[in-house]
Order: structure tokens, then C-alpha cells, then sequence
């Protein structure tokens, strides 16, 4: 069965440091992709950035990079020079050929300290 | 501009009483879909849509029901809610079916109370 883990419910970064969120996955799929969003406080969910199984560079978006390793199955967001507006939840999601339909992780809420 | 939007925002219910959430895309987007966010619990996928008259259950159908009469509108409906169904729901659409590559943009989220 396909599975998307997020070990750290929370976490508390001082402003202007990197944040690295974890996100393990599993899956028999050879060809998959994975996403992760941002949900603030207000609610709506944003889409942040994708990696594809067969991309062969790291996926980068203005200060967010994701950290991509297959053989660990693990694609963690990395979020450079943290700001007070990067306080939110953020869910890891993946789909697959066989399972186009978004699995998500539980999410981690990050708080960003002045 | 481009967007999902639902209605209502919020809605306070009792027991037992249908309602509809309503969800459109001017996007022309093929593939839409119903989440409900509850803490802990991440998003589970309610129903969803690969294109008109198309509809498919996800993870947690039960209580609801869904139609896609037209592309743009993909309406959520709970014909007699209780309370276990208090919740944030989402519907999200993307541009193709079946492409695990389409990114999924939501809506608003539409939180219901069932008392």
C-alpha cells in the first residue's frame, strides 16, 4: 500500500534560518511524483512545489527546494532564509501511475519565531 | 482569474438536514475532487471526478454524494449530515485526468459544523 509519513508534527525555527520538513514515502511504482503544499492560518491549501521519480535534478521554487533522495525514499521541502509568513502547515502528497489519486501525509506545522 | 471556489465558507447545521456544497472551476480542468481536512488526519479523499458523469469513490464515501452534470461544477452533498462529518472539506480540480504530474489547486475550504 501506498503510505506518505511526516515524523515531526511541529516545529519552531528562528526567523532567517533554513528549515528542512521530512517526508518518507512508500510505494512499488517505478514512476511517481510528489508534491508539497502550504496550508496558513487562514485555511486555503498552496501548492509549493513537484518532483517527479525520473527527474534527475532536485526541484527548486524561489526559496523552496526539495530534497530528493530515492533510495531512502525521502523527499523533504527545505525552505531557505525562513520568514515569519512561512508559519503554516505543511502536508507532503503523492500520486503514482497506478494511484493518480494524491495520498497525503498528516503535516507538519512549522512556527516561525521572530 | 483563474481559481476553485466553493460555497458556502461556513455552515452551521443540525442533524439530519440535507445541504449542498457547491464547487466551480473556470479553469476548464478535466479532474476534480472532494477532500475533508480533519486534525491529525491529513486530507482524506471523499469523491472524485475524471470527467463529466464520471465520479468514482476515494478513502471516505460514506454520508455523501456527489454529481458532475457539467466540467466546471462538481457539488458535494450530504443527505442527512451528523456530527462526525464537522469537518473542512476542499474541493480541489487539475488540468488532466490520470497524469500523476497535474498539480491539484484548491479551493477555499467550506467548514461545516453538523451539531
Amino acid at each position: 500500500a501506498q503510505k506518505i509519513t511526516q515524523t515531526q508534527p511541529g516545529m519552531f525555527v528562528q526567523e532567517k534560518e533554513a528549515v528542512t520538513l521530512d517526508c518518507t514515502y512508500d510505494t512499488s511504482d517505478q514512476s511517481y511524483g510528489l508534491f508539497w503544499y502550504k496550508q496558513p492560518s487562514s485555511g486555503e491549501m498552496i501548492f509549493l512545489i513537484y518532483q517527479g521519480s525520473y527527474d534527475e535534478q532536485n526541484a527548486t521554487e524561489g526559496r523552496y527546494s526539495l530534497n530528493f533522495q530515492k533510495a531512502r525514499k525521502s523527499a523533504n521541502l527545505v525552505i531557505s532564509a525562513s520568514q515569519l509568513g512561512d508559519s503554516a502547515m505543511y502536508f507532503c502528497a503523492m500520486s503514482s501511475d497506478s494511484n493518480y489519486q494524491l495520498i497525503w501525509g498528516a503535516g507538519t506545522k512549522l512556527i516561525i519565531k521572530p | 482569474e483563474a481559481q476553485v471556489t466553493q460555497n458556502p465558507r461556513y455552515l452551521i447545521t443540525v442533524t439530519g438536514k440535507k445541504l449542498t456544497v457547491t464547487c466551480s472551476q473556470n479553469m476548464n480542468h478535466e479532474y476534480m475532487s472532494w477532500y475533508r481536512q480533519d486534525p491529525g488526519l491529513g486530507l482524506r479523499q471523499i469523491y472524485y471526478s475524471m470527467n463529466v458523469e464520471v465520479t468514482d469513490k476515494g478513502d471516505v464515501p460514506e454520508g455523501y454524494k456527489v454529481s458532475r452534470k457539467e466540467k466546471r461544477n462538481f457539488p458535494l452533498i450530504l443527505e442527512s449530515p451528523s456530527p462526525n462529518q464537522t469537518s473542512l472539506y476542499f474541493c480541489a480540480s487539475s488540468f488532466r485526468t490520470g497524469v500523476k504530474s497535474d498539480t491539484q489547486y484548491f479551493g477555499p475550504g467550506t467548514r461545516l459544523t453538523v451539531l
